[in-house]
């Protein structure tokens, strides 16, 4: 069964401070996604990925970096955390070749104070 | 950008019945429309999707409906079990599925006995 691993599950983080969330997934698949889920705002897309050593702006990249070092792993980077950054992190994975389903991961809880 | 809506915020339906849950977007280019589970405390999981190729599809006890021209889908649970409970999440994307997927809020279906 396709695998998507998140870590940290949680994380309390204080204002200013640099947040690293972490994906890895055993699917063998080329790409990668993050997202972000706000109470009222469903989930919306922060980054992507198609490729190792290649990412891309999702339709809110706005305070994140990706960063891809291989087809397995994606992390995302809070260089300078800040309080509307609060939300359920989710990564998700899925299959080359057009439009497939997605596999999400457990999601990660993210309280910046 | 893609704008997807979905219109029914919560549902309650007696277990036996059918629920609808409709959505609808904005960009004429989306071909791709999946719908996501998420069960209380856990991450999303596909449960169904319908391209712009056809306009019906059925995966044991769900329906999926496409109208391209009024620009809405929609997903009928029939007979509806406790384990139907949960929040549901339609989405849209185009078939350069690598930009990701634009969700809604999420209608959060309760079934009762």
């Amino acid at each position: 069964e396709a695998a998507v691993t998140q870590s940290p599950r949680s994380k309390v983080a204080v204002t200013g401070g640099k947040v690293t969330l972490s994906c890895h997934q055993t699917n063998n698949h080329d790409y990668m996604y993050w997202y972000r889920q706000d109470t009222g705002h469903g989930l919306r897309l922060i980054h992507y990925s198609y490729v190792a050593d290649s990412t891309e702006k999702g339709d809110i990249p706005d305070g994140y970096k990706a960063s891809r070092p291989s087809q397995e792993n994606f992390s995302l980077i809070l260089e300078l955390a800040s309080l509307s950054q609060t939300a359920v992190y989710f990564c998700a994975s899925s299959d080359a070749g057009g439009a497939r389903e997605q596999y999400f991961g457990p999601g990660t809880r993210l309280t910046v104070l | 950008g893609e704008k997807v809506e979905q219109h029914e915020s919560t549902l309650s339906v007696r277990e036996g019945d059918s629920a609808v849950i409709n959505c609808t977007y904005t960009d004429t280019a989306s071909s791709y429309f999946p719908w996501y589970k998420q069960e209380a405390g856990k991450s999303l999981h596909f449960v169904i999707d319908i391209r712009s190729n056809v306009d019906r599809k059925q995966s044991q006890r769900l329906i999926v409906l496409l109208d391209k021209k009024a620009k809405r889908f929609s997903l009928h649970i029939t007979a509806t079990q406790p384990e139907d409970s949960a929040i549901y999440f339609c989405a849209a994307s185009r078939n350069n599925y690598a930009q990701g997927l634009t969700f809604g809020l999420g209608t959060r279906v309760s079934v009762f006995p």
